[in-house]
């Protein structure tokens, strides 16, 4: 089956500084990939969607210029979490559709990436 | 708008037992949807999913959940559990016309007893 990975899997950082991560889909094309936020006990929120050679697209309420979204080639997508603060800390989740399947298919996860911001 | 309620936060079961994990939806329309299963440090795995057509619907790993519109449910079940199982399910729905906004369940931890 369709792999999507995710660096790193978990990651500590201060105040105000900026974290990268990563999603790739290990074997197949993705031209859409999806960033979800999940706090403990809750749903996965969709943050934006993310297509390859264009700009994401952000839901409501979510900070596009403090999660920076590049989807630079069909297999990469980074979020970057910029001037990171404790109320940033959750679970990152990264999804992807391949190229040329119907969006209603299936999505296919990474394995999330926790982030704690002290 | 689109939402999805797992009123069961956390379930335990025995070895062996049945199991049937909640899911209600609220949608306006003809929903898709969809169960997934999360393991510590891995990704969500598609169980199974419903479009249209038959209302029960046979997944992966022996599970199988019931559409009921009438209900507004899509409970998913299991006629005997294993030590395996034990992880977190999501529910999830996406609407017709946009396929791509997954409104998921807070999820429902399981705990299977040996």
């Amino acid at each position: 089956g369709a792999v999507v990975s995710q660096h790193p899997s978990w990651v500590i950082c201060k105040s105000g500084t900026s974290v990268k991560i990563e999603c790739r889909s290990l074997d197949f094309q993705a031209t859409t990939m999806f960033w979800y936020r999940q706090f403990p006990k809750q749903s996965l929120m969709l943050m934006a969607t993310s297509n390859e050679g264009s700009k994401a697209t952000y839901e409501q309420g979510v900070e596009k210029d403090k999660f920076l979204i590049n989807h630079a080639s069909l297999t990469l997508s980074t979020l970057t979490v910029t001037s990171a603060h404790p109320e940033d800390s959750s679970f990152y989740i990264c999804s992807a559709l391949e190229k040329g399947i119907s969006s209603y298919n299936e999505q296919f996860f990474g394995p999330g990436t926790r982030l704690t911001v002290l | 708008a689109q939402s999805v309620t797992q009123p069961d936060i956390h379930i335990t079961v025995s070895e062996g037992a049945s199991l049937e994990l909640r899911c209600n939806y609220s949608y306006g329309a003809t929903p898709y949807l969809f169960w997934y299963v999360q393991s510590p440090g891995q990704g969500l795995q598609l169980l199974l999913k419903y479009f249209s057509g038959d209302t029960l619907v046979q997944g992966i790993k022996g599970f199988e959940a019931e559409f009921k519109r009438s209900q507004s449910s899509f409970n998913l079940r299991k006629p005997s559990v294993h030590w395996s199982d034990a992880a977190e399910y999501f529910c999830a729905v996406v609407g017709f016309g946009n396929f791509n906004k997954f409104y998921f369940g807070s999820g429902t931890k399981l705990n299977v007893k040996p």
